[in-house]
């Protein structure tokens, strides 16, 4: 699976932007970018995802880099209910039509200060 | 709620025992996967099914087991239990094995002693 490194934690104050990096320099070219977090005492729950242009929905964005070596999650105005650990993931296409794991790093822990 | 039921919520047994973990999919989610989330480990991709069928193995050990029922519910099964094996396990679900969405349940707390 394609590794992918983020900071291990981040903080951030309530009602302002949230960017969150992702790096992952050796994505392939069949490689989608998700983004899952999970809540204090909760099962992971999804974000968002994409393959090579900006993304868009009601609970963040997704930027893409040029290369898709890197990517941002961005959360546009933080509450302290955003307050969890934030993973980004690879996932193959290819991999999407028969096995399909969700394989997890350490995510950020995004703190949000009221 | 994501839809997927898992139960029982908590679970205290000793070592050497055999438990099973149990996991309702969203109505209409053909794809079942379990995960073991450990405070040193983070979360670990253990096993999927998909419509009855194996369909990618992880980090699962072989004292553990899994299968997936022809209503689609799913059970991992863990035997010898060993203090070790303590950890929150999560069953997720999406539409099938083309889905890229998962939904995550609530989790069963397993505490070994």
């Amino acid at each position: 699976d394609a590794k992918t490194t983020q900071p291990n934690s981040m903080e951030s104050n309530e009602e302002e932007p949230v960017h969150l990096p992702c790096n992952h320099s050796t994505i392939s070219g069949t490689d989608y970018i998700h983004w899952y977090r999970q809540l204090p005492s909760q099962g992971p729950e999804y974000v968002i995802h994409g393959l090579t242009s900006n993304v868009n929905n009601r609970m963040a964005s997704l930027a893409i880099a040029e290369d898709r070596k890197s990517s941002t999650l961005i959360l546009h105005r933080a509450t302290l209910r955003d307050a969890a650990v934030y993973y980004c993931i690879l996932r193959d296409l290819r991999m999407i039509q028969g096995a399909q794991k969700l394989v997890f790093g350490q995510g950020t822990r995004l703190t949000i200060n009221p | 709620d994501s839809g997927v039921t898992q139960t029982p919520k908590h679970l205290i047994t000793a070592t050497g025992q055999r438990v099973t973990l149990r996991c309702s999919p969203r109505s209409g989610d053909l794809s079942v996967y379990w995960y073991q989330q450990s405070l040193d480990q983070g979360l670990q991709f253990l096993i999927q099914y998909y419509n009855g069928e194996e369909r990618a193995k992880g980090n699962i050990l072989e004292r553990f087991s899994a299968q997936q029922f022809p209503d689609l519910h799913s059970e991992l099964n863990l035997s010898s239990l060993e203090l070790g094996d303590s950890a929150l396990y999560f069953c997720a679900s999406s539409v099938g094995a083309g889905g890229t969405e998962a939904f995550f349940g609530q989790g069963t707390r397993l505490t070994v002693v």
